[in-house]
């Protein structure tokens, strides 16, 4: 199946400083979704979005849905030691009715 | 609201064993995900169930693999027999309809982590 490219793979920051992700398909999507997975854990979906050039807030959280549907984008304010974890994002197509899910990212918080 | 449930959360076999996985979605979710996670990657899926109904086993290697959703709602994934490549963390996740219409907001269970020997 179809695996989505996410950048960066990993990263260390200290803690307060801002965090970027993104995550790019070949394909266009109709919904992004942003997860967030901690050890021995499932993902927990943090932010849906819906609509090309979307940009929507939870808390210190923000994602963005591209303008072209093939992409989108995650970022994290001030961050914190308990943001560490993996971020995992996703996307469906309303055709094909499934989730394709980007390879993470890994962020440690160095307090 | 209760959350997507999964049982055992952690199972430890040996190859050529056999074992049995199982998950409750979110009530009136109607489709239901059973995604294997191997370590360091991103869930991939094995199955897709739309309430009784199979929609997607395109990656369910079903020379050894099996699940069923019968009445539509709980469902089991099952590996008969196990191999050492099957070591993985088993995700059940269930989607509802989101703003845009579709099933497009995905919920996920804890995991199954199996560790087979």
């Amino acid at each position: 199946g179809q695996q989505l490219n996410q950048s960066p793979q990993s990263m260390f920051i200290q803690e307060g400083e801002d965090v970027s992700m993104n995550c790019t398909s070949s394909s266009i999507f109709n919904t992004w979704l942003w997860y967030k997975q901690d050890p021995g854990e499932g993902p927990v979906l943090l932010i849906a979005l819906y609509k090309a050039g979307e940009l929507t807030s939870n808390g210190r959280l923000t994602a963005q849905f591209g303008i072209t549907r093939k992409d989108s984008f995650l970022n994290i304010s001030a961050s914190i030691p308990s943001d560490v974890g993996i971020y995992f994002c996703a996307g469906y197509a309303n055709t094909g009715n499934q989730f394709y899910f980007g390879t993470g990212t890994s962020l440690t918080v160095i307090p | 609201e209760a959350g997507v449930a999964q049982s055992p959360r952690y199972k430890i076999i040996e190859k050529r064993q056999s074992v049995a996985f199982w998950c409750n979605p979110i009530s009136g979710h109607a489709t239901l995900y059973w995604y294997q996670q191997i370590l360091g990657q991103g869930p991939k899926l094995l199955i897709q169930f739309q309430n009784n109904g199979v929609v997607d086993d395109s990656q369910l290697p079903k020379d050894r693999f099996s699940a069923e959703r019968l009445k539509g709602v709980d469902s089991t994934l099952k590996i008969q027999p196990a191999k050492l490549e099957d070591s993985a963390v088993y995700l059940c996740a269930s989607s509802a309809p989101g703003l845009a219409g579709g099933n497009n907001e995905q919920f996920f269970g804890p995991g199954t982590r199996l560790t087979v020997l």
